[in-house]
């Protein structure tokens, strides 16, 4: 298994510019998870799905928008990047089973917006 | 609201110290997650540990312990005769369960730096 996958590694958008972070897992979770970290912070939450066709928004939605067409892609839109949008972002999947409670994390994506 | 408090920011030992990461958290909930996240300097995140709240034993994972103490809604982390490897960001994150769904609260971390 590849686990959590996330594309691309690293990106420079300028102010206003649009752009997709993929996030994809081969391991059948019903569950993926967005999160952002800022720099010294801990993660935030930006939108999370219980499977494919639901969403929903986390702590820090705004900006952002996703959508979960299949189990293994979680992809994650960013509409008129802004400066504030600079951040590491994270993807998570957690297994569907009763008792399983851990998330595991993607490799990460840092974004900056200049 | 949740919160989790990681009131260390930073901790710096030498090799072979002992060394204890404080976590502290805040919760309504009855039934709760406590985890704990490593993130070394290649950024990505590891998971090391997870106890839920119906669980306050101790446990031990080679040079690893988590103290979890519910009437202090403390969950602490220490590790002995740090080694250099242990040098990262340490994480304390808590979750209750939403409609089967699960949303992780993150402390701030706690950057470890181990020196020789």
């Amino acid at each position: 298994n590849a686990g959590v996958t996330q594309t691309p590694k690293f990106r420079i958008l300028k102010i206003g510019q649009s752009m997709t972070l993929q996030c994809a897992q081969d391991m059948n979770h019903n569950y993926m998870y967005w999160y952002r970290q800022d720099p010294g912070m801990g993660l935030k939450l930006i939108y999370y799905s219980v499977g494919a066709g639901i969403t929903d928004k986390g702590e820090v939605p705004n900006g952002y928008n996703v959508s979960r067409s299949t189990t293994e892609d979680f992809p994650l839109r960013l509409e008129l990047a802004a400066p504030s949008q600079t951040s590491v972002y994270f993807c998570a999947s957690r297994a569907p089973l009763a008792g399983v409670y851990e998330q595991y994390f993607g490799p990460g994506t840092r974004l900056t917006v200049t | 609201a949740q919160k989790v408090t990681q009131a260390q920011t930073e901790i710096s030992v030498v090799e072979k110290e002992d060394v204890t990461l404080d976590c502290v958290y805040e919760t309504r909930d009855t039934t709760y997650y406590l985890f704990w996240y490593k993130q070394p300097p290649s950024g990505e995140l590891v998971f090391l540990i997870r106890r839920n709240s119906f669980d306050e034993q101790n446990e031990i994972s080679g040079r690893y312990s988590w103290n979890f103490q519910k009437s202090t809604s403390s969950f602490n982390f220490t590790i002995t005769a740090s080694q250099v490897v242990d040098s990262a960001v340490y994480f304390c994150a808590l979750s209750g369960i939403i409609q089967g769904a699960q949303k992780l609260v993150f402390g701030q971390g706690t950057r470890l730096t181990i020196n020789p």
